[in-house]
Order: structure tokens, then C-alpha cells, then sequence
């Protein structure tokens, strides 16, 4: 089954650049999408097709994609930042979607 | 601004069932992508499965944990998304999502299956 690879923790310091990647054999051909989850809280997107941000989602948060890699970047993290973020994108069909594994997010 | 509630998820016996439901506000079920996700205690999240617009045919497809036990169904004249869960197992507990197309989810509802 299709699968979508992260890196299960990514530190920071506050101010600094964290970068998130996600990986999967599709993604040349589909787009991801990226939800950031607060402990006890539902997921909010943060990045839809690739590289679009939501209305009232910061600008510091923003999304790339090349080959079989896509990157979330969040320029000047805040400590309001952490928390757990997921990419999310269907298999080569379109009809198989999965979540990668997370990423735990740490803004020290 | 629209907003998705999930409801019906309870505890029950390992081989039960349940269904759950999705309601979303400025939104017509029937006209838009519709899937469930799920997220078992302290783990990631795990896509269920989704069901088209009826303009695109309405198909469901399903995650394999879950495939030919869970079904995802609609009724239109209640404007409601339904997840139906049968052969319940131990690791099916945990917090349901209903989303609206990639961006619309609601809070959760949790299923909590016993031995």
C-alpha cells in the first residue's frame, strides 16, 4: 500500500527556519496537503495543493513540492508553532489517500 | 462559515457495530468530496475512506483496515454522512473526523471498542 514518509520530529529554535519534508512515489503527479494539530485539537490546514495557504493562515507557513519530496516551511517559527504536522496525499489512482506519520514539531 | 459535527460514537464490544453520523452547515452532502479520519489514543492520523459527489458518481473507496467491514454512505434528504462500522475490533477505538472536502473537520467523535 501507498505510503508517505516524515520525519518524526523536528526541533527549532525560535525565530529560525523549520522545514518539514514529506515523501511518497505519487507526489510528482499529486498534490499534498498539510494540517497542523494542537494536542486535543482537530487538525486546520496549513497548505493545500502544494504551496496555497488558507485564508488566515500565517504567512510564515508555506509549501514546495519537487520530484518525490514536498517541503512545509515554517520562517521564523513560534513557540506557538508546536505541535504535530501531518501531510496528506492520494496514491498514483487518486482514490487511496493517506496520512504520512507526523511530525512532531518543537520550537525551543 | 461552515461547520461540520460528528456524532454517534460510543463504546461497545469487540464484533459490534455502530454508525456514525456528519452533518455540515452551507454545505450540500451530496455535491462535494466527503471522507472519515480517524486517530486511535496517541497515534497519527489514519485516513478511513471518502465518497464522491453524486455529480461524479458517488463512489466510495476505503482504506485497507478498514475495507469490507466499514461503509460510508449519504442520505440526501437529511443532508447526513454516515459512517456504518460492523466486525468492530479493539484497535478501531479512537476519535472519528468527518471532513468537507481537504479543509472543513469537525471536532471528533469517539468510538471506544472493548474486549
Amino acid at each position: 500500500s501507498y505510503e508517505l514518509t516524515q520525519p518524526p520530529s523536528v526541533s527549532v529554535d525560535p525565530g529560525q527556519t523549520a522545514r518539514i519534508t514529506c515523501s511518497g512515489d505519487a507526489l510528482p503527479q499529486k498534490y499534498v496537503y498539510w494540517y497542523q494539530q494542537k494536542s486535543g485539537q482537530a487538525p486546520v490546514l496549513v497548505i493545500y495543493e502544494d504551496t496555497k495557504r488558507p485564508s488566515g493562515i500565517p504567512e510564515r507557513f508555506s509549501g514546495s513540492s519537487s520530484g518525490t519530496t514536498a517541503t512545509l516551511t515554517l520562517s521564523g517559527a513560534q513557540v506557538e508553532d508546536e505541535g504535530d504536522y501531518y501531510c496528506y496525499s492520494p496514491d498514483s489512482s487518486g482514490n487511496f489517500w493517506v496520512f504520512g506519520g507526523g511530525s512532531k514539531l518543537t520550537v525551543l | 462559515e461552515v461547520v461540520v459535527v460528528e456524532s454517534g460514537g460510543d463504546s461497545v464490544k469487540s464484533g459490534g457495530s455502530l454508525r456514525l453520523s456528519c452533518v455540515a452547515s452551507e454545505i450540500i452532502v451530496a455535491d462535494t468530496w466527503m471522507s472519515w479520519v480517524r486517530q486511535a489514543p496517541g497515534k497519527g492520523l489514519e485516513w478511513i475512506g471518502r465518497i464522491q459527489p453524486e455529480s461524479d458518481g458517488g463512489a466510495t473507496h476505503y482504506g485497507a483496515p478498514v475495507k469490507d467491514r466499514f461503509i460510508i454512505s449519504r442520505d440526501d434528504s437529511k443532508n447526513t454522512l454516515y459512517l456504518h462500522m460492523t466486525s468492530l475490533k479493539t484497535e478501531d477505538t479512537g476519535v472519528y473526523y468527518c471532513t468537507v472536502g481537504a479543509d472543513k473537520w469537525g471536532q471528533g467523535t469517539q468510538v471506544t471498542v472493548s474486549s
